[in-house]
């Protein structure tokens, strides 16, 4: 069953633009991971929270948790036409090395 | 170091038939798994090692078997392949990080399945 449920499903902005999307999950967490997924390619992953953080940065990547409103959400600021791509919120629960992926975003940058 | 790496790229099979997909990691990681992704529905777990001679079943195991006897290979079998089964097959590694451990996936390039 998903654990992670992003949103929106889709975004398309134009380039220079900040994107903001959302993960909500419904259990208690170890950690979020963020990953991108370009077209026919594998994920990599871009950044992880830990549940006792709040916020990370990475580049032009952002990242909140709010653990009361289980809820996070990644901001790429002024974005590429490169950064287009379906990305996937996925967590961690216990102290166990599986994680539970979302169905993801589909991020579309206009030049 | 080539990372994750997946063969074959693509297969197509006919109903009834088994096969093997590959995967191979030369990070000496200690986890790794097997994800099918479908339109729609992200990823979903198959089955995952914790280590050479362990495995154990994820949220979608039916129709699979895998073993580990070596770190670096996780052999994902189809036994009686179904059209059921017609997905993207990932790879993934990993090794614990940090206190308490996290653990950051590789993913290998994929394996697109089409079962007739």
């Amino acid at each position: 069953s998903q654990q992670g449920e992003e949103d929106p499903q889709a975004l398309s902005i134009q380039e220079g633009e900040n994107a903001t999307m959302n993960c909500s999950y419904k259990t208690s967490i170890n950690n979020l991971q963020w990953y991108r997924q370009n077209s026919g390619r594998g994920l990599v992953h871009l950044i992880l929270i830990r549940s006792n953080e709040r916020e990370k940065h990475s580049g032009r990547l952002r990242v909140t948790l709010d653990t009361s409103k289980k809820s996070s959400s990644l901001l790429i600021t002024a974005s590429r036409a490169a950064d287009t791509a379906s990305y996937f919120c996925a967590t961690t629960t216990g102290a166990n090395s599986k994680l539970t992926f979302g169905k993801g975003i589909t991020l579309s940058v206009r030049p | 170091n080539a990372g994750v790496t997946q063969t074959p790229k693509f297969q197509v099979l006919k109903t009834g038939q088994s096969m093997t997909l590959q995967c191979a990691q030369d990070m000496n990681h200690e986890y790794m798994s097997w994800y099918r992704q479908d339109p729609g529905m992200g990823l979903r777990l198959i089955h995952y090692s914790v280590g050479a001679g362990i495995t154990d079943q994820g949220e979608v195991p039916n129709g699979y078997n895998v073993s580990r006897s070596t770190t670096e290979d996780f052999p994902l079998r189809l036994l009686s392949a179904a059209p059921s089964q017609t997905s993207v097959y990932f790879c993934a590694s990993s090794s614990p990080a940090g206190t308490p451990p996290t653990y950051e996936q590789y993913f290998g390039p994929g394996t697109r399945l089409t079962v007739t």
